[in-house]
Parts: structure tokens; C-alpha cells; sequence
């Protein structure tokens, strides 16, 4: 299996800009979920694809933030107007149907905003 | 609110010894438990899930469940120094199969050689 791949694995940006942040999921998965982590701190939910359903979404993601899944299966997650406040790590992971929540991280996309 | 509580450590032992991780939930219907390692500026990396009270053994991992207590631990034998990371405990948000993980801070572990 090739695992669940994110790009940029960095990406440093200016306070207002915009950015974007595709995953890529396990091939056979159809579950896909974005969490932010920032330091000292466990991954945070912030929202789940089923297929091209987007089935949840946490209030940590704000107006600025939407992420799609167009054909179930790569994802994107952008922020508008970035803050600095958004400065994190920003996890994909992915599960199948029937696995029992067992999910598979990516390598994440660090975000700092100047 | 659900919670998962962990102590942040750092918890540190010698090489060769027991490594004991514990983690507490605060949702009972949670199901679905995780114990994932995280290298410092890696993303966390799935070691260990258990569904079912009692313990559950791979290699010189052991995962022990107690639903009525909502207790979660992680033992690691003969610890080495490649263990040196943070660990996650994470608990299914939802009484289902579906839905999002709930994590903890993690519990910083330093194996001394």
C-alpha cells in the first residue's frame, strides 16, 4: 500500500494570504479526515469526507476554512485569510469502511503565517 | 465535552525496562481505542487499537482496556531508546464506526540507554 501523502509538507505564507493543502488517502479508503495539531498539543478534528460526502465538521473550522472532495478520492483544505493563529501542523488521515476508525495519518503540511 | 486525559511526562525509564502509558476517557459509549507514536516534528503513526476490555499483545506491545473504569493503558517491554517519543492516546468520538478520533496531549517518553 502506498500511504496517505500531503503537499506541500511546508508551506510559509504571509498573515491575509490564502493557501492550499491537497491529501492524497490510502487508495482503498474511502474515508478521509483533516485534524490540526499545533505544540504540546494531540491532533484536533476539524472535518470528514465519506467518499465525496463531507459528513462532519468540527466549530474549530471556522468560515475561512473548506475543504472539498470532488470525486472521493484526493482532498483539499484551504484557509482564506490566513492568521497567524492558523500557524500548525495540518494532518490528513484516512480509514475504510468497516476498519473500526482505524486511521492512517500523512506526513502533514506545516503551516507557519508571518 | 469528551475528553481523553493523559499525563504529559515526560515519563522516563531505563533501557530494557517497562514503559507503563496511561490514558482516561471521559465518553462511555467510545468503542474504539488507539494508541499512536509521535517522533518529534513527525505525524503520529499508528501502534496499537483495541475494541474489547482486557489486553491485547503485539510483540513488545501490550494494550490494556477497562471500559467501567474508562481506562486505556500502553506497556512497553524491554524499552529502547528508539521508543523516545510522544505517545497519543485517541478514542472514537462516536459510540459507532464512524466519525472522528479524539486525542489526548500525549505522554512524552525518554528511554535512557
Amino acid at each position: 500500500d502506498t500511504g496517505v501523502s500531503q503537499d506541500p509538507r511546508h508551506k510559509i505564507t504571509k498573515r491575509g494570504q490564502n493557501v492550499t493543502f491537497r491529501c492524497d488517502p490510502i487508495s482503498e479508503h474511502n474515508r478521509l479526515y483533516w485534524y490540526r495539531q499545533t505544540l504540546g498539543q494531540g491532533p484536533e478534528f476539524l472535518t470528514y469526507f465519506q467518499n465525496e460526502a463531507q459528513l462532519e465538521k468540527s466549530r474549530l473550522l471556522s468560515d475561512r476554512f473548506s475543504a472539498e472532495r470532488p470525486k472521493g478520492s484526493f482532498s483539499t483544505l484551504e484557509i482564506q485569510r490566513t492568521e497567524q493563529g492558523d500557524s500548525a501542523m495540518y494532518l490528513c488521515a484516512s480509514s475504510r469502511t468497516g476498519a473500526a476508525d482505524t486511521q492512517y495519518f500523512g506526513p502533514g503540511t506545516r503551516l507557519t503565517v508571518l | 465535552q469528551k475528553e481523553v486525559e493523559q499525563n504529559s511526562g515526560p515519563l522516563s525509564v531505563p533501557e530494557g525496562a517497562i514503559a507503563s502509558l496511561n490514558c482516561t476517557y471521559s465518553d462511555r459509549v467510545s468503542q474504539s481505542f488507539f494508541w499512536y507514536r509521535q517522533y518529534s516534528g513527525k505525524s503520529p503513526e499508528l501502534i496499537m487499537s483495541i475494541y474489547s476490555n482486557g489486553d491485547k499483545e503485539d510483540g513488545r506491545f501490550t494494550a490494556q482496556l477497562n471500559k467501567a473504569s474508562q481506562y486505556v493503558s500502553l506497556l512497553i517491554r524491554d524499552s529502547q531508546p528508539s521508543d523516545s517519543a510522544t505517545y497519543l492516546c485517541a478514542v472514537n468520538g462516536y459510540g459507532g464506526s464512524q466519525g472522528n478520533l479524539i486525542f489526548g496531549k500525549g505522554t512524552k517518553l525518554s528511554v535512557k540507554p
